[in-house]
């Protein structure tokens, strides 16, 4: 089945730490994206990115990272730069660059880091 | 830059009630697309809307495009104890074709 795998679904790290999330799809979708979750408020966009070697900041991008080799997997790092890392993260993929195709988003199963 | 706002925040209603929950953007939309998130799982698409005053159904549920592109609604008939979740709206617009999330709009029902 295609489909989006994120891991671990939960994680658990000291304060200083970075941390990296994995990201996987199979879908061959282009466009790739990292959605921060907290309680009562909704979905804030980390990082995208549209294609192979291609990525741009979302609203909240301080204090991550992204990369974009490969086609599949767009991995997101938890820099001890952010200030409140703690959260339900999640990665979704689209067909196309959301620029021109409006397509909707699939989403994995999301990971919840926890940071003490 | 462009806002999505969404209400009510909570809304708790017993078996076989109507629920309805409503987005507005601050900028004309270009579309908007609702999603569902199960407790503890994660956002799954419902439907997209572009055109303007568009009305689409699934089933119990009706969701509406406003005539300016910039409200829409999720309305849902006889809600079942399956519904349960929270609903998201979110909405891209002219340069900006990020979709914005509303904060949604989390459902319970009272068997």
């Amino acid at each position: 089945d295609g489909g989006i795998t994120q891991s671990p679904k939960y994680l658990f790290r000291k304060e200083g730490q970075n941390v990296t999330l994995s990201c996987e799809q199979n879908l061959n979708h282009d466009a790739m994206y990292w959605y921060r979750q907290d309680p009562g408020q909704g979905l804030r966009l980390i990082y995208y990115s549209q294609i192979v070697n291609d990525f741009q900041k979302g609203d909240i991008a301080e204090g991550y990272s992204v990369s974009r080799e490969k086609k599949e997997s767009f991995p997101l790092t938890v820099t001890s730069a952010q200030k409140n890392p703690t959260a339900f993260y999640l990665c979704a993929s689209s067909p196309f660059g959301a620029a021109f195709y409006n397509s909707p988003l699939h989403f994995g199963n999301g990971t919840r880091l926890t940071v003490t | 830059g462009q806002q999505v706002m969404q209400i009510p925040q909570y809304q708790h209603v017993q078996e076989g009630e109507d629920f309805t929950t409503y987005c507005n953007s601050s900028t004309t939309l270009s579309n908007i697309q609702w999603y569902k998130q199960r407790p503890g799982g994660h956002p799954v698409f419902l439907i997209q809307l572009v055109k303007s005053g568009e009305v689409k159904k699934q089933k119990r549920l009706t969701f509406q495009f406003g005539e300016a592109k910039k409200n829409s609604s999720l309305h849902i008939t006889a809600t079942q104890t399956t519904d349960v979740g929270t609903y998201f709206c979110g909405g891209s617009g002219g340069s900006n074709y990020k979709l914005t999330f509303g904060k949604g709009t989390l459902l319970t029902v009272n068997p």
